[in-house]
């Protein structure tokens, strides 16, 4: 079983749509949360992060940790087709020996269309 | 413009050869990262270097190896042990190996026949 699952999609939804993208993790050591967007062809760049539980807003996305259901989301409010890409969901661990090493989801590919 | 450039984008390679991918950064970053992306896995970890000089095994180093005799390159071989090289390789860095921040550059795609 793979410590971060992500629904892979394809997800495909109107203009002007909520989006709501999900991670489920086993390992209850993970303390940082990000989602990184990654357009065709290019390499991945950070979206939101997140320390421990909580919610994080910034313009149209908005983050949450479940932390005691090891569940996270990514909220895209007003979807537009530039938002069109693969979301990428990634955790570390605190300290030590788990500096470095981001553990990422499969990815969750996005359309949006007009 | 400060970032990564990773070189060349497309690289295509007959089985058994082995295989030099190029990570140079401008961002004046202590660590730089290896991953190797795959259809419907995400990205995996190969190789990280904390500082010149110094690096370690990720999640998948196996038929990998790097270098990091400069702060501002991390070259990527892969070699003719690797099983099943064809895949998308991307680099990355961060500040420090403690940022959770890591900036990637665009990416190498390798095909291997």
């Amino acid at each position: 079983q793979k410590e971060v699952e992500q629904d892979p999609g394809p997800l495909s939804v109107p203009e002007g749509a909520i989006v709501s993208l999900n991670c489920t993790y086993s390992n209850s050591a993970f303390q940082y949360f990000m989602w990184y967007r990654q357009y065709s062809r290019k390499g991945p760049e950070l979206l939101m992060y997140t320390y421990s539980s909580g919610n994080k807003e910034d313009g149209r996305f908005t983050a949450q940790v479940d932390k005691s259901s090891k569940y996270i989301s990514l909220f895209i409010r007003d979807s537009q087709p530039s938002d069109s890409a693969t979301y990428l969901c990634a955790m570390r661990r605190a300290g030590g020996t788990s500096y470095g090493k981001l553990t990422f989801g499969q990815g969750t590919i996005l359309t949006v269309h007009p | 413009d400060g970032g990564i450039t990773q070189s060349p984008k497309y690289l295509f390679r007959k089985e058994g050869q082995n295989v030099t991918l190029s990570c140079e950064q401008n961002l004046n970053h202590d660590a730089m990262y290896w991953y190797r992306q795959d259809p419907g896995q995400g990205l995996r970890l190969i190789y990280y270097s904390q500082i010149v000089n110094d690096f370690q095994k990720g999640d998948i180093a196996e038929g990998y190896s790097v270098s990091r005799e400069k702060k501002e390159s991390f070259p990527l071989t892969v070699t003719s042990a690797q099983k099943n090289p064809t895949a998308f390789y991307l680099c990355a860095s961060s500040t420090t190996v403690r940022s959770y921040e890591q900036y990637f550059g665009p990416g190498t795609r390798l095909t291997v026949t």
